[in-house]
């Protein structure tokens, strides 16, 4: 898997938008941009994947920069259920299923009320 | 959504035994399961791979004659730690991908937590 550059950590204030940055500038033409997450104690979740274009679901939004080489995850309201790590990976395969994930450190995102 | 359990959620068991970890698929059938470990303030690190019916492939650096895991079936897959020591004490995580193969994502199970005395 191609390598993901994140920050450490983020903190946000409740009900405003979050934008969590990964780098990834040696992407390939074929890999698709995950984003899991990971609250406390708990297993990762999915989030949203793409591979060019932007994508939105009920959770968040995904910016795809027009060369591919970064992106940028969207949380329109961040809530206080929202503070987690958030691991951003690339895959070659398009659901990210057919293999084991290779995660990050990610981006542990604080949030205040 | 695909909800994938685990059972126990936590277990604390003395040195010198073994502990058996289950990871279930309730709403669908998983080809391939995954197994994680996670050590506190860590990332995850993906410890083997399972096919329903084959042997499991494990990461470099994982004894597979101490992880034993099974996945004899699509809804089923166990995570056996042998003779547990405390440096195998941590955060243990599957996940399972389903029949639609290449476009099905990872679903992660809610994690063992194992604490070996």
């Amino acid at each position: 898997d191609a390598k993901t550059t994140q920050p450490n950590s983020m903190e946000s204030n409740e009900e405003e938008p979050v934008h969590l940055p990964c780098n990834h500038s040696t992407i390939s033409g074929t890999d698709y941009i995950h984003w899991y997450r990971q609250l406390p104690s708990q297993g990762p979740e999915y989030v949203i994947h793409g591979l060019t274009s932007n994508v939105n679901n009920r959770m968040a939004s995904l910016a795809i920069a027009e060369d591919r080489k970064s992106s940028t995850l969207i949380l329109h309201r961040a809530t206080l259920r929202d503070a987690a790590v958030y691991y951003c990976i690339l895959r070659d395969d398009p659901g990210g299923g057919a293999d084991g994930l290779t995660f990050g450190k990610g981006t542990h995102l604080i949030t205040q009320p | 959504g695909a909800v994938v359990s685990q059972h126990p959620s936590w277990v604390i068991c003395k040195s010198g035994t073994s502990v058996k970890i289950e990871c279930r698929s309730l709403d669908f059938q998983a080809t391939t399961m995954f197994w994680y470990r996670q050590f506190p303030k860590q990332s995850l690190m993906l410890m083997a791979t399972s096919n329903e019916g084959s042997k499991a492939t494990y990461e470099q650096g994982v004894e597979k004659d101490k992880f034993l895991i099974n996945h004899a079936s699509l809804t089923l897959s166990t995570l056996t730690v042998t003779s547990a020591h405390p440096e195998d004490s941590s955060f243990y995580i599957c996940s399972a991908s389903g029949l639609a193969g290449l476009t099905d994502t990872q679903y992660f199970g809610p994690g063992t937590r194992l604490t070996v005395l």
